[in-house]
């Protein structure tokens, strides 16, 4: 079982919906929870940073952290065609230390 | 803008040659940088933690003689491939922490190497 599970979709909404991807993991010990978007032939984009459960918001996005049931979330309110792109989800035990990522969701918004 | 800079960001060369690749981080000290792989529609796979000052730590099944990994000062690794074949073709990721800080990684914007 990966110590990390992302679904890859891929995931086709159309533009102006609410998307919603999500990741469970198995290591309680993760605490610092990450989101990124990566488009095409790019390095990744850090989108959002979370440190323990809660949530935590920018703009149209939305980050949750659920620790009790080893389960995070990131919300896309309004989707664009240029939200289309593969979403990340990251983990990590300390800060700066390596980090664990899902397999990735990729993204279509259709205008 | 951009708190770490790869280069270059794509490079084509015949098999047998050693391709050397950089990362550096711009506008802060970075005592460890993480060197990633990524095939396509897949996730990045860590090959290596690069250490300031030290040997880098290699993950299993990553062939230290291949992938050579210098981390010379506080900005600055470098990934060789050393006598790249086609299979080595891929895209090379690397990020680097803030040291001493809890703020998250930022990645360089990635290198695809294919090899003829």
């Amino acid at each position: 079982q990966k110590e990390v599970e992302q679904d890859p979709g891929p995931l086709s909404v159309p533009e102006g919906a609410i998307v919603s991807l999500n990741c469970t993991y198995s290591n309680s010990a993760f605490q610092y929870f990450m989101w990124y978007r990566q488009y095409s032939r790019k390095g990744p984009e850090l989108l959002m940073y979370t440190y323990s459960s809660g949530n935590k918001e920018d703009g149209r996005f939305t980050a949750q952290v659920d620790k009790s049931s080893k389960y995070i979330s990131l919300f896309i309110r309004d989707s664009q065609p240029s939200d289309s792109a593969t979403y990340l989800c990251a983990m990590t035990e300390t800060s700066g230390s390596r980090l664990t990522f899902g397999e990735g969701t990729q993204l279509t918004v259709n205008p | 803008g951009a708190v770490v800079s790869q280069h270059p960001s794509w490079v084509i060369c015949k098999s047998g040659t050693s391709v050397k690749i950089e990362c550096r981080s711009l506008d802060f000290q970075a005592t460890t940088m993480f060197w990633y792989r990524q095939f396509p529609k897949q996730s990045l796979m860590l090959m290596a933690t690069s250490n300031e000052g030290s040997k880098a730590t290699y993950e299993q099944g990553v062939e230290k003689d291949k992938f050579l990994i210098n981390h010379a000062s506080l900005t600055l690794s470098t990934l060789t491939v050393t006598s790249a074949h086609p299979e080595d073709s891929s895209f090379y990721i690397c990020s680097a922490p803030r040291r001493d800080s809890n703020q998250p990684q930022h990645f360089g914007d990635g290198t695809r190497l294919s090899i003829l």
